[in-house]
């Protein structure tokens, strides 16, 4: 079982809807990075939250660690949007930085 | 523009061919990091660089070699390539080692055939 499991794997939503996308870990973990792969390959970084929320724009990012989860929220969804959306951990005490396999998320017009 | 810049963009190799993927940050940052990504895989770590004039490995680096040349560049090299290394290679860079936000570079498809 990966250490950071993300659902869905594949979403795809109309514009304007809004979307929820969730990773959850099952290690201890002083961080977490949420991060945006364009269809072009490029990585952007969006968050890095390690409590609470994280709001930029559309985007919204929360973490639980009690429950070891985290969301990615996007209000009134765009097809500019359309990507893959990868949740990676820093493991406490490990400094090491472990990625889940990431959601493919499809905004069509 | 300030960010981190890789070459090349996509290479075609032979097996057992030898090739130096190029990575260089302008934004003065400390650790420097070679990732590839795999279909259905997250990314895992080859090779990272704390600080300059330290290299050490991640989860994957058997096949590869690091060289730390300076603060701005991290090169990565594969010294007799394998098909087993056809990947898209990103190299990142950030502030201090970890726990700080990543930049990426835009990637390099590699095929090694």
């Amino acid at each position: 079982k990966n250490e950071v499991e993300q659902s869905p794997q594949n979403l795809t939503a109309q514009e304007g809807e809004f979307i929820t996308i969730n990773c959850s870990y099952s290690v201890g973990i002083s961080a977490l990075h949420w991060l945006q792969q364009h269809p072009g390959g490029g990585i952007v970084s969006l968050f890095m939250l390690s409590s609470g929320k994280k709001k930029h724009g559309r985007l919204i990012a929360t973490i639980n660690i009690q429950e070891k989860h985290s969301s990615l929220h996007i209000t009134a969804s765009h097809p500019r949007d359309s990507a893959v959306y990868i949740c990676a951990v820093i493991l406490q005490g490990a400094q090491k930085l472990v990625f889940g396999q990431g959601t493919r998320l499809t905004i069509n017009p | 523009n300030a960010g981190v810049t890789q070459t090349p963009k996509f290479q075609v190799l032979k097996t057992g061919q030898s090739m130096t993927l190029q990575c260089a940050q302008d934004m003065n940052h400390n650790s420097m990091y070679w990732y590839r990504q795999d279909p259905g895989m997250g990314l895992r770590l080859i090779y990272y660089s704390a600080s300059e004039g330290t290299t050490d490995k991640g989860e994957v680096p058997n096949g590869y070699n690091v060289s730390r040349l300076n603060k701005r560049e991290f090169s990565l090299r594969l010294e007799s390539a394998a098909p087993s290394q056809t990947s898209v290679y990103f190299c990142a860079s950030s502030i201090e080692f970890v726990n700080y936000g990543y930049t990426f570079g835009s990637g390099t498809r590699l095929t090694v055939v």
